[in-house]
């Protein structure tokens, strides 16, 4: 067990919906890491938070968002739904300085989307 | 921009056999190394890291992993694999500072019995 909870572990939908998947770090953790593991794409880095604020952005789209809460929770919005959107979304989350965190990161189980 | 590449997408090996998975990365500073693994069903775990000091790490489960800074690699070995290896494992880089983590496109190591 990692520390890292991520909810819900399976979600169905249709196309063109919205979701969202909530994270819950380990205790003491300030950053939180968004993942899309795919079969074509690997594992890509979505949006990262610390404390509350944004701090990294990756192959993220515009139809999806994220925030992280003051309790440090972290939520990933879904929205406009297609097909491919449809992955193995996974939450990380690790210790960070104020100079960066040194990459070890604490993943969830995740959250597997499957858009219909 | 960091990448990672990892060389064999599936291997597939006979219990005991012995077991290198290659990895290569760009980048031009000083890089936090790791692997992964993703046991059927399973999240991600960490099998090892380098950060720096002795380019020999050594992780759990038996695996170790040699950082070469010439070849910018840092390849996985293991001895003697079980049945119980079957997994996908992942090489990943960290530069400095905010850079994120990166990770390759994942091995899929099948180790039958």
């Amino acid at each position: 067990d990692s520390g890292v909870t991520q909810t819900p572990k399976h979600l169905i939908t249709a196309t063109g919906q919205r979701v969202t998947l909530r994270c819950s770090p380990r205790s003491g953790d300030l950053s939180v890491y968004w993942y899309q593991q795919s079969l074509d794409q690997g594992l890509q880095f979505l949006i990262q938070y610390y404390n509350g604020e944004e701090r990294a952005k990756g192959n993220i789209l515009e139809r999806f968002s994220a925030q992280q809460f003051p309790d440090l929770h972290s939520e990933l919005n879904l929205s406009s739904l297609e097909l491919g959107d449809s992955a193995l979304y996974f939450c990380a989350s690790s210790v960070s300085g104020a100079s960066g965190d040194t990459g070890e990161l604490f993943f969830g189980e995740g959250s597997r989307l499957t858009v219909l | 921009a960091q990448s990672v590449s990892q060389h064999n997408h599936h291997v597939i090996l006979s219990e005991a056999a012995s077991l290198e998975l290659g990895c290569n990365y760009s980048y031009g500073g000083t890089v936090n190394l790791f692997w992964y693994v993703q046991y059927p069903g399973q999240h991600l775990q960490l099998l090892l890291k380098y950060f720096s000091g002795d380019p020999l790490v050594k992780g759990i489960k038996g695996f170790e992993a040699e950082f070469i800074k010439s070849k910018f690699s840092f390849n996985l070995r293991k001895p003697s694999v079980q049945w119980s290896d079957t997994a996908e494992y992942f090489c990943a880089v960290k530069g400095s500072g905010y850079s994120t983590l990166t990770f390759g496109k994942g091995t899929m190591l099948l180790v039958s019995p």
